[in-house]
């Protein structure tokens, strides 16, 4: 079983709408989590953290689910701008590691 | 802008050549990776250095040699390349090795082997 796993998409959304995709991983002693966002041919940037607690960025919002082993990431009032492959991106307790999922590619389109 | 600068950003090299990738970071940050990333796949950890010191091998062959003159600075040398390890090559780093710690990427040097 894979570390990280997402689906791949693609999600084709228009603007406006909200579009929402999970992560699922396979370590239950996993502490840190995030969410990275990743244009093509480009590096990946860091779009937010996961706490335990979910948390909210603007129009992004990251959920934990411990019990399930996943964590979300909920767009509203998609954006052009956010096309873009998100990737998943876990770590583990005491490892400074971090595992990546392939990523979920999001196209929103006018 | 971003912290972290590789260069070159593409390089195209033949089986026999030798190369090496360079990255740089203005973060002020102890620990700095080399990974590898291929089409449709995850990214894959090749190293990591803290303080200058290699802490991770992640069982990545030896055409592939990583230097770390000082927390600031890091370097791929390459030699003998296949034409699998044609990829996209990133280099990040993180203020230390803790776990709860963001990494932050550099632009990546995109290789291709002929």
């Amino acid at each position: 079983r894979k570390e990280v796993e997402q689906d791949p998409g693609p999600f084709n959304v228009p603007e406006g709408a909200t579009v929402a995709f999970n992560c699922t991983y396979s370590n239950s002693a996993s502490q840190s989590f995030f969410w990275y966002r990743q244009d093509c041919r480009k590096e990946p940037k860091l779009l937010m953290s996961v706490y335990s607690s979910g948390n909210e960025d603007g129009r992004f919002t990251a959920q934990l689910n411990r019990a399930s082993q996943y964590i979300s990431l909920l767009i509203r009032d998609s954006k052009l701008s956010d096309s873009a492959t998100y990737l998943c991106v876990v770590n583990t307790v005491g490892d400074y590691k971090l595992s990546f999922g392939a990523g979920t590619t999001v196209t929103v389109r006018a | 802008e971003t912290g972290v600068t590789q260069t070159p950003r593409h390089l195209v090299m033949g089986m026999t050549n030798k190369k090496s990738l360079k990255c740089e970071q203005h973060l002020g940050h102890n620990a700095m990776y080399w990974y590898k990333q291929s089409a449709k796949k995850p990214l894959e950890l090749m190293f990591v250095y803290n303080f200058k010191e290699q802490t991770e091998n992640n069982s990545v062959p030896s055409r592939f040699s990583p230097e770390c003159p000082n927390s600031s600075h890091l370097f791929l040398h390459l030699h003998t390349l296949q034409p699998e390890d044609s990829a996209l090559y990133l280099c990040a780093s993180s203020r230390d090795r803790q776990s709860n710690q963001p990494q932050h990427f550099g632009d990546g040097t995109r290789l291709s082997i002929l």
